[in-house]
C-alpha cells in the first residue's frame, strides 16, 4: 500500500542522547515535511524539503536537522535531545510544495526524560 | 508569523449539524485546507478551497471568503465517528502551509 512510513512509532529517550526519526514515502512526491504536534499548539513545521538534495527551515527548526539524499527518505535528527522536544512528530509529503494535499505518516511519539 | 484561529472545542448531538469557523491572517493566500484527525492518528485530508464559495463533498462542506479571511467546515448528519479534531491550514505566498491549533468536536448520542 502506497504511503508514508515512520519509525519508530514510540520512543523514550534520555536527555542529551542523539535520535533519528526515519521517514520513507513511496509516492514519488517531491516535497516532504516534518511537523511536531503539541497540545494546544497544533502542527508546527520543523523542516521541509522541496526536492531531493534541498532542505529548508520551518517555524521551529532549532535543535533539529534533516537531510534529503534521495526522493524517498527524509530523516529527522535530534543531535542532543532535551525535554522540550517531547512531542508527537509527523512526517508528511505532497506532490510539490504548496501543491496538493499533504499525506501524513502515522506519527512518532517521542518522550525525552 | 501566520495567525490562524479556530475554536478549541465544540459539542453536538448525533444527527445534528456543526459549523467550525476558521479565520486567518497570513502573508498572502494560496489556498485553505481542512483536515480531520482522530485521537492518536494522523491527519487526513477533507477539503481544499482556493476560490470563494462553497465546496460540497457528501456530508462535509467547506466555505471560503478570501476578502474576509474566513472559512468554515460544515458537518451534516453527524455520526459518532465524526468525533475528532478538525484542523484548518492555510498556504501563504511562499507556499508554506501553516495549521491552526485544531477544533475538537465531540458527538453525543
Amino acid at each position: 500500500i502506497a504511503g508514508i512510513t515512520q519509525a519508530p512509532t514510540s520512543q523514550i529517550l534520555a536527555a542529551g542522547r542523539r535520535m533519528t526519526l526515519r521517514c520513507t514515502q513511496d509516492m514519488r512526491h517531491n516535497a516532504m515535511y516534518w511537523y511536531r504536534q503539541d497540545l494546544g499548539l497544533g502542527l508546527r513545521l520543523i523542516h521541509y524539503s522541496n526536492t531531493a538534495g534541498t532542505t529548508g527551515k520551518g517555524e521551529v527548526p532549532d535543535g533539529y536537522s534533516v537531510s534529503r539524499a534521495n526522493t524517498d527518505d527524509f530523516p529527522l535528527t535530534l543531535a542532543s535531545a532535551v525535554p522540550s522536544q517531547t512531542s508527537v512528530y509527523f512526517c508528511a509529503s505532497s506532490p510539490d510544495r504548496g501543491a496538493g494535499e499533504l499525506f501524513f505518516g502515522e506519527g512518532s511519539r517521542l518522550t525525552v526524560l | 508569523g501566520q495567525n490562524i484561529d479556530q475554536p478549541t472545542e465544540m459539542t453536538a448531538t448525533e444527527g445534528a449539524i456543526v459549523q467550525i469557523n476558521c479565520t486567518y491572517q497570513t502573508s498572502g493566500f494560496n489556498g485553505l485546507f481542512w483536515y480531520q484527525q482522530h485521537a492518536g492518528e494522523a491527519p487526513t485530508f477533507l477539503s481544499y478551497n482556493v476560490l470563494d464559495g462553497l465546496e460540497e463533498k457528501g456530508r462535509f462542506s467547506s466555505f471560503l471568503s478570501r476578502s474576509k479571511g474566513y472559512s468554515y467546515l460544515l458537518l451534516k448528519e453527524l455520526q459518532m465517528k465524526d468525533s475528532a479534531s478538525y484542523l484548518c491550514a492555510v498556504i501563504d505566498n511562499d507556499y508554506k502551509l501553516s495549521f491552526g491549533a485544531g477544533t475538537t468536536v465531540t458527538v453525543r448520542a
